[in-house]
């Protein structure tokens, strides 16, 4: 099984900043990698599909790239309305298999 | 746009099996695949396995293989999860969404289930 490994587990940020979040994925994955937003009480949405393609509707202000083991998600002026926890997941269609991160939860410092 | 509608909260007794139901809006689920999801309290979300509810494929992720049940109501737009033999460590919210074509990637969620297990 693939097992994705996500850092920081925390991370607490000022309004303003850049906020980048990493994953790494056991093999390669190739640009099968998602990732998403989930708020409190909520169900995760998702932001980012194939690794960089971003959702529809969607602010531009989130992005990511990486291909085959490693991944960044990035916020680039970071905002009150995203303190959330981020996870990313990968998929393997053959299979199929999912398997998510452990997650990253966003604080505003 | 697609909404996914969950049955209520469940609270059973350990042993016991519970299902839970996922309606897409206006009855139908068209072509795609329902996925449901898990997340106990506290952790990480956690893939239990998929359906195919126009040809009827199912595939269960290798940790729910004995534990999960998915099936599908093509003439109501409705999917199923059946969990058996509950334990405690089942308490969580249970998720159903929603992937097009090949990629697995989760766009449209239910707003989930809570299955609390007791002793």
């Amino acid at each position: 099984d693939i097992q994705m490994t996500q850092s920081p587990s925390y991370l607490s940020a000022s309004i303003g900043d850049r906020v980048t979040i990493t994953c790494r994925a056991s093999q390669d994955i190739s640009n099968f990698l998602n990732w998403y937003q989930q708020k409190a009480g909520k169900a995760p949405k998702l932001l980012i599909y194939h690794a960089s393609s971003l959702e529809t509707g969607v602010p531009s202000r989130f992005s990511g790239r990486g291909s085959g083991t490693d991944f960044t998600f990035t916020i680039s002026s970071l905002q009150p309305e995203d303190i959330a926890t981020y996870y990313c997941q990968q998929y393997d269609n053959v299979t199929p298999d999912v398997t998510f991160g452990g997650g990253t939860k966003l604080d505003i410092k | 746009q697609v909404h996914l509608e969950q049955s209520g909260a469940e609270v059973k007794k350990s042993g016991a099996s519970v299902t839970v139901s996922c309606r897409a809006s206006g009855g139908t689920f068209s072509s795609y695949t329902v996925n449901w999801v898990r997340q106990a309290p506290g952790q990480g979300p956690e893939w239990i396995g998929r359906i195919i509810p126009l040809v009827g494929t199912v595939n269960y992720a290798r940790k729910f293989q004995d534990k999960v049940t998915l099936t599908a109501d093509k003439s109501t737009g409705t999917a199923y999860l059946e969990l058996s033999s509950l334990r405690l460590e089942d308490t969580a919210i249970y998720y159903c969404a929603r992937n097009l074509g090949s990629a697995i990637y989760l766009d449209v969620w239910g707003p989930g289930t809570l299955v609390t297990v007791s002793s």
